[in-house]
């Protein structure tokens, strides 16, 4: 297992464009975790996933965000019309149970 | 509302010295603390933890110690090396992971 992986590494787009993330978690790992992170900032919570259900999502996802775990494996993250303001590293993490979260290396948003 | 915070945003050290690195927290009913590191470019990764029914907790090179009497915690470096040079984070458990702003750690050799 090569841990959990994100894709793209960076992403540049024009502001009122829509993105989309996408996150692969470790195999075992029944729970998944997205988070932003801007600079000089610690990570902020998102929303997460046990098995396919998404059981949790902060006030910080708008409208305009919406993620899903179809299948209870990879997760995806879609920003619509997005905004200068959603410029920002996206992590996403997996763990089994209430283990320690493994975090992945992060998808770089750029809004031009 | 409920925070987990740093103490300084920066942290020079000299290779070989000890780093402690701080940590303050609001939250008195939290009951499970953590460690990340961060290196440029990277994901933050775990480096030890502690649950509030602890006051101390030994790893390799690393020591996190917790006082709860003033909602306090910090992670001790021993024998700082150039790798250990990074942004570290202390997390908090509240069903979710609520992570401080971070401190960055330098190392000159």
């Amino acid at each position: 297992d090569t841990g959990v992986s994100q894709d793209p590494r960076h992403k540049i787009t024009k502001r009122g464009q829509n993105v989309t993330f996408r996150c692969d978690p470790i195999s075992e790992h029944n729970r998944l975790y997205w988070y932003r992170q801007t600079l000089g900032q610690g990570p902020e919570f998102l929303t997460y996933f046990q098995n396919e259900a998404q059981l949790e999502k902060s006030r910080l996802l708008s409208d305009r965000f919406s993620a899903e775990r179809p299948k209870g494996s990879f997760s995806t993250l879609e920003i619509q019309r997005t905004e200068q303001g959603d410029s920002a590293m996206y992590l996403c993490a997996s763990n089994l149970g209430a283990n320690v979260l493994t975090f992945g290396a992060g998808s770089r948003l750029t809004v031009l | 509302g409920e925070s987990v915070g740093l103490h300084l945003p920066t942290l020079s050290v000299q290779e070989g010295d000890n780093s402690i690195i701080n940590c303050a927290y609001s939250n008195s009913a939290s009951d499970y603390f953590i460690w990340y590191k961060q290196e440029s470019g990277k994901g933050p990764q775990f480096i030890i933890d502690i649950r509030s029914n602890m006051d101390k907790r030994q790893g390799q090179r690393v020591t996190v110690l917790l006082n709860k009497t003033v909602k306090h915690l910090s992670l001790q470096i021993a024998a700082t090396q150039p790798g250990d040079s990074a942004v570290y984070f202390c997390a908090e458990n509240q069903g979710n992971l609520i992570f401080g702003k971070g401190t960055k750690l330098s190392v000159k050799p």
